[in-house]
This record gives structure tokens, C-alpha cells and sequence, in this order.
């Protein structure tokens, strides 16, 4: 049972470039997010999912884009890297039907130069 | 006014020492309530749900009061290992299950 894995752990971007973070959870649960942590603003919601071939957008979406075809990946596209993305991105799933933890995968670390 | 409040610290003690932290929400609707415990460069993890009545699990104690709308965390007999930055985390069913997070309160614990 590996929980959430994320990939990669560190990336640096030129401006303008795209790339994929990838995001897989091994249990199951219906609801997965993606979430950037910088210093002094906490934790931002990105995008969610709350099942398969269902997204909805959190409070920072612009510059990102999600899709969920199954019920255990949950991707991230950069679309166009900007240096106001440089942060610590962190997906994460749970299961509200079941004490509503949070699982997070261990972080990736982008830089866009 | 944030829907999640903390105050960051850092908050630098003794081992030994209690601590206590709180978090303020403003939505009254606000139905369940975590800590989670960040150490640096590493992910949230859950540290405890906030129950109504109030928990305790070994040397933490998490409370809710529903009246004045905060949690709070209490730590006796700080560690060394205590030394991280402890979020809060408030659900709200009635807006998709929406979760919010507060910023993090950082401790650090002194020799």
C-alpha cells in the first residue's frame, strides 16, 4: 500500500514551458486535490476531483489544467510555466465517507526560471 | 477576515515545556476540525481530528469550542521531536466538503 505517490520530487522549468505532474493513490478514495504551498499563504487548493470524469476548480486554477480518466491518477498540467509558479505542489486524496483523512503525497518541488 | 487564523510563531520553548496553540475559523457552519503536523520540507500528516468533547492522545489535547470558534492544540512535556509547524484544518460540508487550511504555527523546541 504505497498511499499517494507524486512525481517528481524536484523540476526546474524555463518560462513557458509545459510539463505534467503526475499523482497516483493506491486506496481507493473517490476525492483527490491538488494544492501549492508557499511561505506565508498556507495551504491553496489548485483543482479537485470528487470521482472519475469530475473536476472542479479551487481557488488558484489559472495556469493549470486536470483531468481525472481513472479513479487512482490525478495529473497536473502546467500549461505554460510562469515564475509565479515557482512553489511546492502537493496532491492528496481522502475518503470523507470514512474519518475524512487526508493522505498527501511527499511534494514536488518546481522552480520556474 | 481569514476563514482559517494562526498565529505563526514561531513559538520557541524548552523540552519539557506546554505549549498550547490556537486556530480560529469564521464560518459557524464549519463541521469538523484537524491538526496536521508539517515538518520541513516534508508533507502534512494528520496529527488528530478535534471532537466536540474534546481529545487526547498521549501528550496532545485538541479542543473545540463551538461558541467562540476556535480549536486549540496542547502539548505537555514538549520533545525535541515536537518541533515542526502544526496546521489546522476545518471542513465545510455544506460548500462541497470543502477544505481550508489555516497557515501554520511553527514551534521549535530548545535543548
Amino acid at each position: 500500500n504505497a498511499g499517494v505517490t507524486q512525481t517528481p520530487k524536484f523540476q526546474v522549468l524555463k518560462t513557458g514551458q509545459s510539463m505534467t505532474l503526475q499523482c497516483a493513490q493506491d486506496m481507493n478514495h473517490e476525492y483527490m486535490s491538488w494544492y501549492r504551498q508557499d511561505p506565508g499563504m498556507g495551504l491553496r487548493l489548485i483543482h479537485y476531483s470528487v470521482g472519475a470524469g469530475i473536476t472542479d476548480q479551487g481557488e488558484v486554477p489559472n495556469g493549470y489544467n486536470v483531468s481525472r480518466s481513472t479513479t487512482e491518477d490525478f495529473p497536473l498540467r502546467l500549461l505554460s510555466a510562469a515564475p509565479s509558479q515557482t512553489s511546492v505542489y502537493f496532491c492528496a486524496s481522502r475518503d470523507p465517507g470514512h474519518g475524512d483523512t487526508i493522505y498527501f503525497g511527499e511534494g514536488s518541488w518546481l522552480t520556474v526560471v | 477576515r481569514k476563514e482559517v487564523e494562526q498565529d505563526p510563531g514561531p513559538f520557541n520553548v524548552p523540552e519539557g515545556a506546554t505549549v498550547a496553540f490556537n486556530c480560529t475559523y469564521s464560518n459557524s457552519a464549519s463541521q469538523s476540525f484537524f491538526w496536521y503536523r508539517q515538518d520541513c520540507r516534508k508533507e502534512p500528516k494528520l496529527l488528530m481530528s478535534v471532537y466536540s468533547s474534546g481529545n487526547e492522545d498521549g501528550r496532545f489535547t485538541a479542543q473545540l469550542n463551538r461558541a467562540s470558534q476556535y480549536i486549540s492544540l496542547l502539548i505537555r512535556d514538549s520533545k525535541l521531536s515536537d518541533s515542526a509547524t502544526y496546521l489546522c484544518v476545518v471542513t465545510l460540508k455544506s460548500s462541497g466538503d470543502k477544505l481550508t487550511f489555516g497557515t501554520g504555527t511553527r514551534l521549535a523546541v530548545r535543548p
